[in-house]
This record gives C-alpha cells, structure tokens and sequence, in this order.
C-alpha cells in the first residue's frame, strides 16, 4: 500500500537552531500534503497544507515565518522549524493523500517526528 | 464545542475483553468517516473508512458503524489484545481541504 515516511523520527536540539523535517511519498505522487502538530495526550492539530509549486497554506495562529514549508517535489515536503525555542518541542506528523483515491480518499500518515528544543 | 467529539477519553480493558468507542459528530454531510489507531509516538494507522451512505464495516476484529440519523460512529474491537493499546481517533472528511480530527480515546489493555 501507500507509505508516507518521515525524516528523522526523532532529533534533539540546541536552543536557537533551525530544524529540519522531511515528509516522503514513497509510491504516489502527492501534489498536496498536510503537517500536524501533536502535544502528549492530545490529538493531531493541523498547523499547515503544503502544496507543491506553491506557497502553503497556514492555519490560524501557526506562524508561517517560524514553520517554514518547501513543496519542491511531487514526493517531498519539509517542516523548517526556525530559530527553535524549548516550547516548539513536540511531534511533528505529515500525511498525504494518494491522489489515485480521489480528493476526499486515503489520507496516509508519516511516522512522525519527535523535536525535543533544549 | 468540537464538531467530532470522541468518548470515553481513556478506557482500560482485560486482554480478551471486547469494548467499543464512540465518535459524535456535528458536521453533515461528509465524505468520508475514518478511524484511526495511533500507537505512542508513531503515526496514525487507518482502520476503516465509510463513506456517507455506508452502516457498517470490519477489518479483522475492528468493526467500525455508522448511523447517519444520530450522527454517530463506533468502534467496537472484539477480543482484544495488549497490541491493541493505543489511541483511536475518529477522523471525518468534509472536503479534500477540510478534516477534523476527534480527540481521540486512549486505549489501554492490560494482561
């Protein structure tokens, strides 16, 4: 079936630094994708949709100079997490939906990412 | 008040036990209805998926239903075993844009 993957499942790092995750269609082609963000106990929270030749599209409230989204790809988009502060330590999900099951079908969902800002 | 609302919370079972999670929804019509298994710190897994018109639909001992009138949803796991720990989320489609996620039931099934 569909794969989406996630690159790095997990990363620690200094305060300050910018982090980058990656999200991968690994046998589909995805001309849209989607980055969530999930806090312990809760569930996912759609910050951004990332769509490919074009800017993204923010939700309210998520910060679009500090979320940086690159769509370059059919297969890839990435989550730049700028200047990183502790309280953007969280995890971080993409998924993407397999166009061959239309607009509205499978949504495929990464491993997701663990960012812990120190 | 969240247009798909998911009870109980957090449950906790004896292997073996049957249970069932519930998924109230506000939004109509929708495309799609998915529930979704997440284990701790991976990402989310699809279970099942029904469209509008759909009642009912299994895949192994997860058997997810749909009553369009109450606008409610459930999953009802049979047999249940310790890898079933996990979180359930109900995920309703709107549009390609447009999905709402449920908060999620915490799933804990202990030996």
């Amino acid at each position: 079936g569909a794969v989406v993957s996630q690159h790095p499942s997990w990363v620690i790092c200094k305060s300050g630094t910018s982090v980058k995750i990656e999200c991968r269609s690994l046998d589909f082609q995805a001309t849209t994708m989607f980055w969530y963000r999930q806090f312990p106990k809760q569930s996912l929270m759609l910050m951004a949709t990332s769509n490919e030749g074009s800017k993204a599209t923010y939700e309210q409230g998520v910060e679009k100079d500090k979320f940086l989204i690159n769509h370059a790809s059919l297969t890839l988009s990435t989550l730049t997490v700028t200047s990183a502060h502790p309280e953007d330590s969280s995890f971080y999900i993409c998924s993407a939906r397999d166009p061959r099951t239309g607009d509205t079908g499978e949504l495929f969902f990464g491993e997701g990412s663990r960012l812990t800002v120190l | 008040k969240n247009q798909v609302e998911q009870s109980p919370q957090s449950l906790i079972i004896l292997e073996g036990k049957n249970c069932t999670l519930q998924c109230n929804y506000t939004v109509s019509p929708f495309s799609n209805l998915r529930w979704y298994k997440q284990d701790t710190g991976r990402g989310p897994v699809s279970l099942t998926i029904m469209t509008f018109s759909e009642n009912t639909k299994s895949n192994g001992r997860y058997t997810a239903t749909l009553d369009a009138d109450t606008k409610q949803s459930s999953l009802h796991i049979t047999a249940s075993q310790l890898s079933d720990s996990a979180s359930y989320i109900c995920v309703v489609t709107l549009s390609a844009s447009k999905i709402i996620f449920g908060s999620g039931t915490r799933l804990s099934i202990r030996p």
